[in-house]
């Protein structure tokens, strides 16, 4: 079956460490997205890419990185940088910009990062 | 700026009772689109629906309705006869045009508890 698949499930970085979590998508979508979830808070986008070798910055960007070098992956790397980085986080895609959708975007399963 | 409030944090209702969780927006745009995510235990976010600026109808859905009132800038969901499997976070959604419509902004979600 079609779908997003984010790795690892749960994730701990120690202080100083960078790490990156997965997202690999078999939708055939060209857009990408990550968002990150607080408690209370809601989902803030952090980076998104409407294709390949191509991404923007979201509202939350500084202290993360990613890179589109194949349409169905987008890795996401949380650097040393990202002082509070203990979160959810969710990958997303879509075929295009999801107002045109009525399927606007499919998510991941999230991944959940802890700090050590 | 566009804004999303959820102003019901958490929500506990007995299982067949009806439930309206509310949502208001901020936009200055003409053009937008809102939508509801469902997002159960598992972590992913399931698209529940979509609704442009322009359609000021009301959807029903099985046991979902949704109320759209540009005069009050809200966009309610109403659960009628609520299920335990409907226990899960809500968030309402608003596109944000100024990025070609891949932008968008989520409220802080509204955690709903139906009890047996």
């Amino acid at each position: 079956d079609g779908g997003i698949t984010q790795s690892p499930k749960y994730l701990f970085r120690k202080e100083g460490q960078n790490v990156t979590l997965s997202c690999e998508q078999n939708l055939n979508h060209d857009a990408m997205y990550w968002y990150r979830q607080d408690p209370g808070q809601g989902l803030r986008l952090i980076y998104y890419s409407q294709i390949v070798n191509d991404f923007q910055k979201g509202d939350i960007a500084e202290g993360y990185s990613v890179s589109r070098e194949k349409k169905e992956s987008f890795p996401l790397t949380v650097t040393s940088a990202q002082k509070n980085p203990t979160a959810f986080y969710l990958c997303a895609s879509s075929i295009e910009a999801p107002v045109f959708l009525n399927q606007p975007q499919h998510f991941g399963d999230g991944t959940r990062l802890s700090i050590l | 700026a566009q804004k999303v409030t959820q102003a019901q944090t958490e929500i506990s209702v007995v299982e067949k009772e009806d439930v309206t969780l509310d949502c208001v927006y901020e936009t200055r745009d003409t053009t937008y689109y809102l939508f509801w995510y469902k997002q159960p235990p598992s972590g992913e976010l399931v698209f529940l629906i979509r609704r442009n600026s322009f359609d000021e109808q009301n959807e029903i859905s099985g046991r979902y309705s949704w109320n759209f009132q540009k005069s009050t800038s809200s966009f309610n969901f109403t659960i009628t006869a609520s299920q335990v499997v409907d226990s899960a976070v809500y968030f309402c959604a608003l596109s944000d045009p100024n990025t070609g419509g891949f932008k968008t902004i989520f409220g802080a979600g509204t955690r709903l508890f139906v009890k047996a």
